[in-house]
């Protein structure tokens, strides 16, 4: 079945470590997406990918960086400078970054202690 | 960029009422709405959607209609069950990037 995977579900880290999340798909989807979820504020744009090679900031990128070597692969790691990196993370896909509708992942629970 | 209000953040009806949550958006070139439907420990997924050129649409128990002129769109579900509840999202995407901006979702809860 064609879909997005994000590993792990769940991840504990200690302060000061910087933390990768991983995110597949195998849709052929040109554009791929990091969002932040916390309670009552919706979903907040990290980066995102609209072509191979290529990803521009969101509105919250700071503390955040991504690559974009393979299609269908697009991690994000979140660094030490993220002041406050305890959330619900998304990632989403889509055929084209225009009209088209975003295809999430089941999303990856990071704690940071 | 395009800013995208949701209301209301929390709706609670019982089983076989219509519930209505509504949406405005800022961005008058925006074309795209999508809405997403997220139960608890999932992602979102996407449950209906409209493009600017039409009104309204309908899928089963589930409609959306569209006002461009007063920059507003809203999810009508009726004959609604317990298995409606879940986190909704709108979103709007902007015409200058078309990158969706989201709501701050609906939390929808429908007592048996």
């Amino acid at each position: 079945d064609g879909g997005i995977t994000q590993s792990p579900k769940y991840l504990f880290r200690k302060e000061g470590q910087n933390v990768t999340l991983s995110c597949e798909q195998n849709l052929n989807h040109d554009a791929m997406y990091w969002y932040r979820q916390d309670p009552g504020q919706g979903l907040r744009l990290i980066y995102y990918s609209q072509i191979v090679n290529d990803f521009q900031k969101g509105d919250i990128a700071e503390g955040y960086s991504v690559s974009r070597e393979k299609k269908e692969s697009f991690p994000l790691t979140v660094t030490s400078a993220q002041k406050n990196p305890t959330a619900f993370y998304l990632c989403a896909s889509s055929p084209r970054p225009v009209d088209s509708p975003l295809h999430f992942g089941n999303g990856t629970r990071l704690t940071v202690t | 960029g395009e800013n995208v209000e949701q209301h209301p953040s929390t709706l609670s009806v019982q089983e076989g009422d219509s519930a209505v949550i509504k949406c405005t958006y800022s961005d008058s070139a925006s074309n795209y709405f999508p809405w997403y439907k997220q139960e608890l420990g999932k992602g979102p997924q996407l449950i209906i959607d409209i493009r600017s050129n039409v009104g309204e649409k309908k899928d089963q128990r589930i409609a959306v209609t569209l006002n461009k002129t007063a920059k507003h769109f809203s999810l009508h579900i009726t004959e609604t069950q317990p298995e409606d509840s879940a986190v909704y999202f709108c979103a709007g995407a902007s015409g200058g990037s078309y990158i969706p901006t989201f709501g701050r979702g609906t939390s929808l809860i429908v007592h048996p």
